[in-house]
């Protein structure tokens, strides 16, 4: 059961280059987020996705886009990456938006800006 | 300002020894979630309370959610090195219309000594 997956789990980027962080769920849940976890600053959403074809802003959105691919998979990319964007990005799913339903984490990507 | 405060921060006990966890804020939640992380890896659901006064007990751990929904205890008896971890509360809050958005405590960071 491989719920959901990131990839790639590490990566080391100079200031300046472009990513993207990918993730795909397998629980056909219909919502699908972005996070990042810095230390002291708890979680934070960045983008999400509450249903396929729509995204929308979290808390912390400036620097990065989404793209909801389909049902599954849900990427996250950094155009110009910068040092204050190193983190820890979990990517989440839930079946709904409603806020009732658990999120089900990925084992996050670990990113470090130079 | 931090939406959702958990206290304390940080928490080493011996093991066999009981402890409760905090989770507050000034506003009103429609559910609330408790999650543990372990290191590397992405926070799992422990719990989702719903119900002002709830009280759900998972083996060890009982998790309380306040009468007006706005804060939230989780208690460990006999706290077991197993216990170890970082204790993340979210707050489910109206983001518009029906969609919710889950808003992170910064944690509760556990070490249960052997």
């Amino acid at each position: 059961n491989a719920g959901v997956t990131q990839t790639p789990k590490f990566q080391v980027l100079k200031t300046g280059q472009s990513m993207t962080l990918q993730c795909a769920q397998d629980m056909n849940h219909n919502s699908m987020y972005w996070y990042r976890q810095d230390p002291g600053m708890g979680l934070r959403l960045i983008y999400y996705s509450a249903s396929e074809g729509t995204t929308d802003k979290g808390e912390v959105p400036n620097g990065y886009n989404v793209s909801r691919l389909n049902k599954r998979e849900f990427s996250l990319r950094l155009e110009s990456a910068a040092p204050s964007q190193t983190s820890v990005y979990f990517c989440a799913s839930s079946r709904s938006r409603y806020g009732n339903q658990p999120q089900h984490f990925g084992d996050g990507t670990r990113l470090s800006i130079l | 300002t931090q939406l959702l405060e958990q206290s304390p921060q940080f928490l080493s006990i011996q093991e066999g020894e009981n402890l409760t966890v905090y989770c507050n804020s000034s506003s009103v939640f429609s559910s609330l979630q408790w999650y543990r992380q372990e290191p590397g890896e992405g926070p799992v659901l422990l719990v989702t309370v719903v119900t002002g006064g709830e009280v759900k007990k998972l083996k060890r751990l009982t998790f309380q959610f306040g009468d007006a929904r706005k804060d939230s205890s989780l208690h460990i008896t006999a706290a077991q090195p197993g216990d170890t971890g970082l204790y993340l509360c979210a707050g489910a809050l109206s983001s518009g219309g029906s969609n919710y958005k889950l808003t992170f405590g910064k944690g509760t960071l556990l070490t249960v000594n052997p």
